[in-house]
C-alpha cells in the first residue's frame, strides 16, 4: 500500500527566504506526482504535476523535482512571500487513477 | 470555463439523518473522484467514476455511503444514518482522462459536513 510522508509538518520563515518542502513515498511505481496548495477552509489548488518520466517541473517561483527511484520529491519556493502562506500537499498517483496524499506541510511566511 | 463546484458548502445535520452532497465537474471531464479530509489530515480516497460507472469504490468506509453519477456529469454522494465520525470535508475532483501519466486532477472547494 502506498504511503506518503511530508516533512516538515510545519514551517515558519521570514519573507524573502528560499525554502524546500519534502515529500517521500514508499512505492516507486508511480504514474505521476502532484503538488497542491490548500488555504484554510478552502479546496485544493493544483500547483504542479510531474510525470513519472520527468525529473522536474517549474511554474513561476515554484520548482518541483522527482526522484522516482528513491521515492522522493521536493517543492522549492523561491523568494517566499506572505501570500505563499498555506498548507502544501503532495499526492501520488500509483496508476490506479486515485491519489494518495501526505498530511501536508503548513507554511507561514511572515512579513 | 468554470472549475469544479460543490454544493452545499456547509451542511450541519443530526446523527442518524440522511445527507446528499453534490459535485459538478469541469465540463468534458470524464473522470470524477470523491475524497474525504479530516482535520489535520490529507484527503483520503472514497470512490471514483469513469463516465457513469463507479470504477473503484474501495475507499467507501461502509455501506452507509453511496455515490451515483447517472448521466456521466454531476455526481451525488449519499450518506445514510449519519454518525458523528462522518464529520469532515468532502472533496470532489475531476480529470480529463484516467490511466495516463499526464492525468491531472482538479478539486472543488469542498463540502464541510458536521454531524451533531
Amino acid at each position: 500500500k502506498q504511503e506518503v510522508t511530508q516533512i516538515p509538518a510545519a514551517l515558519s520563515v521570514p519573507e524573502g527566504e528560499n525554502l524546500v518542502l519534502n515529500c517521500s513515498f514508499t512505492d516507486s511505481a508511480i504514474y505521476n506526482l502532484q503538488w497542491f496548495r490548500q488555504d484554510p477552509g478552502k479546496g485544493l489548488t493544483s500547483l504542479l504535476l510531474i510525470q513519472s518520466s520527468q525529473r522536474e517541473q517549474t511554474s513561476g517561483r515554484l520548482n518541483a523535482s522527482l526522484d522516482k527511484s528513491s521515492g522522493r520529491s521536493t517543492l522549492y519556493i523561491a523568494a517566499s512571500q506572505p501570500g505563499d502562506s498555506a498548507t502544501y500537499l503532495c499526492a501520488v498517483n500509483s496508476g490506479y487513477s486515485t491519489l494518495t496524499f501526505g498530511k501536508g506541510t503548513m507554511l507561514l511566511v511572515s512579513p | 470555463g468554470a472549475g469544479v463546484s460543490q454544493t452545499p458548502s456547509n451542511k450541519v445535520t443530526e446523527k442518524g439523518k440522511y445527507v446528499e452532497l453534490r459535485c459538478d465537474p469541469i465540463s468534458g471531464h470524464t473522470a470524477l473522484y470523491w475524497y474525504r479530509q479530516s482535520l489535520g489530515q490529507g484527503p483520503e480516497f472514497l470512490i471514483y467514476f469513469q463516465g457513469t460507472g463507479a470504477a473503484d469504490d474501495s475507499g467507501l468506509p461502509n455501506d452507509r455511503f453511496f455515490a451515483v453519477r447517472p448521466e456521466g456529469s454531476v455526481s451525488t454522494l449519499k450518506i445514510q444514518r449519519t454518525e458523528r465520525g462522518d464529520s469532515a470535508v468532502y472533496l470532489c475532483a475531476s480529470s480529463l482522462r484516467t490511466g495516463r501519466k499526464d492525468n491531472e486532477q482538479f478539486f472543488g472547494p469542498g463540502t464541510r459536513l458536521t454531524v451533531l
